[in-house]
């Protein structure tokens, strides 16, 4: 059975300064996506990786992949207070069960 | 564009009483999915649908009917409400033609007391 786990899942972090968020999954799986989740409120796709290497980036936000260590990251790059919420990363196999980390709960301090 | 719309947005139940919560979906994707947020927790997969008559179970589908006589449209029905399916519930689409992203609803809050 796929397990995700992420770490670390509380995250406070200053302004301008630099993380990653580690995503470990248990068994192959066909996708890994991340999402971006404010309080209250629904889940925004930020990135779909699909293979071995991957690598997205959109803004502050970088996303990787290596599937030989069943092993996703997500970097941050010189946090703003506009990053804080919860980011979910998730892994899918048999092409439609998903399953989602915990989840870290990201705080950006001036 | 409305994407994926939910409803109701927040609902109080009974224990014992049933409920169908709505899912509609304007992108014509194939894929469907409903999905339940508990406190401080990621979502866990209740049902899905690959198609029009097609569903199957995910991680967490006990408590929970769904059906899916039209692309648009996922209703997930609770049959007998118990205080333990107090939670988020969040629908969501997806489709090849859509890159695999996934598209969530707005999410209905669920009290059973």
């Amino acid at each position: 059975e796929l397990k995700v786990e992420q770490n670390p899942l509380f995250l406070s972090m200053q302004e301008g300064k630099n993380y990653t968020i580690y995503c470990n999954y248990s068994t192959t799986s066909d996708r890994l996506y991340w999402y971006r989740q404010d309080p209250g409120k629904s889940l925004e796709s930020l990135f779909v990786l699909l293979s071995n290497g991957a690598v997205k980036q959109e803004g502050r936000l970088m996303a990787s992949l290596d599937t030989k260590a069943r092993l996703s990251t997500l970097h941050i790059t010189a946090a703003v207070h506009d990053l804080s919420a919860t980011y979910f990363c998730a892994a899918t196999y048999n092409n439609n069960d998903m399953r989602f980390g915990a989840g870290t709960r990201l705080t950006v301090k001036p | 564009n409305a994407g994926v719309t939910q409803t109701p947005k927040f609902q109080v139940l009974k224990t014992g009483q049933s409920m169908t919560l709505q899912c509609a979906q304007d992108m014509n994707h194939e894929y469907m999915s409903w999905y339940r947020q508990d406190p401080g927790m990621g979502l866990r997969l209740i049902h899905y649908s690959v198609g029009a008559g097609i569903t199957d179970q995910g991680e967490v589908p006990n408590g929970y009917n769904v059906s899916r006589s039209t692309t648009e449209d996922f209703p997930l029905r609770l049959l007998s409400a118990a205080p333990s399916q107090t939670s988020v519930y969040f629908c969501a689409s997806s489709s090849l033609s859509s890159g695999n992203t996934i598209y969530f609803g707005e999410g209905s809050w669920l009290t059973v007391v």
